[in-house]
């Protein structure tokens, strides 16, 4: 059994560029949750896949986007970046959608934007 | 909205006192909630949760819907107990969502 991991685990991109950060998933799980955890905060909700499909939004705009594919991997987007877009991103897995059961985090994805 | 306040960024106790972690949510509904905890240079990790009134490395959380409380409790705090916890709150409100507190680092000095 594998655990959640993220990649890349560092990057840096400008402003006004667009990334794409990517979950794998922990073996038997259906449900991916993506954070954004700024330094000296708690992670906040971005979003959450189910079964390939959204299933849950926190307080983000839309420049902010995913994806989850049949294997339950999945991709956060995140275009016309912003100097405030810099942070952790943390992806994690469950199963069964919602949040009632245990969630796995990944190590996460340092993003840095000049 | 939801909310989970966390008042303390910082605790510190010596090994051997009790040690509590305060967590206050705000939400109108039936809450799921859970304690996560980050011990150093490891990931992010589900400690305990209300719903299944477990006590896990001797750390125990009451839900106490009048004072919308889910304060972590241990009687008798380890070294190894150092670390960063985050109350979380999970709701359904036309969509899923699990917000986190801000955090309390804890530190147990020897």
């Amino acid at each position: 059994e594998t655990g959640v991991t993220q990649s890349p685990t560092h990057l840096i991109k400008t402003r006004g560029q667009q990334v794409t950060l990517r979950c794998s998933s922990q073996s038997g799980h259906n449900t991916v949750s993506w954070y954004q955890q700024a330094l000296g905060q708690g992670p906040q909700f971005i979003f959450q896949y189910y079964r390939e499909e959204e299933n849950g939004r926190g307080n983000f705009p839309p420049r902010f986007s995913g994806l989850q594919f049949p294997n339950y991997s999945s991709e956060l987007n995140v275009n016309a970046l912003e100097l405030d877009d810099s942070a952790l991103y943390l992806c994690a897995s469950s199963f069964g959608g919602g949040g009632y059961t245990e969630a796995f985090f990944g190590q996460g994805t340092r993003l840095t934007v000049v | 909205a939801q909310r989970v306040t966390q008042p303390e960024k910082l605790l510190s106790v010596f090994k051997g006192a009790p040690v509590e972690l305060k967590c206050n949510y705000s939400y109108s509904g039936s809450p799921e909630l859970f304690w996560y905890v980050q011990y150093s240079r490891q990931r992010l990790q589900l400690l305990l949760r209300h719903i299944s009134r477990e006590s896990i490395k001797g750390f125990t959380a009451d839900l106490n819907k009048g004072e919308t409380s889910f304060h972590l409790k241990k009687p008798f705090a380890q070294e190894e107990d150092s670390a960063m916890y985050y109350c979380a709150l999970s709701v359904n409100t036309g969509g899923f969502k699990t917000i986190f507190g801000a955090g309390t680092r804890l530190f147990v000095k020897a």
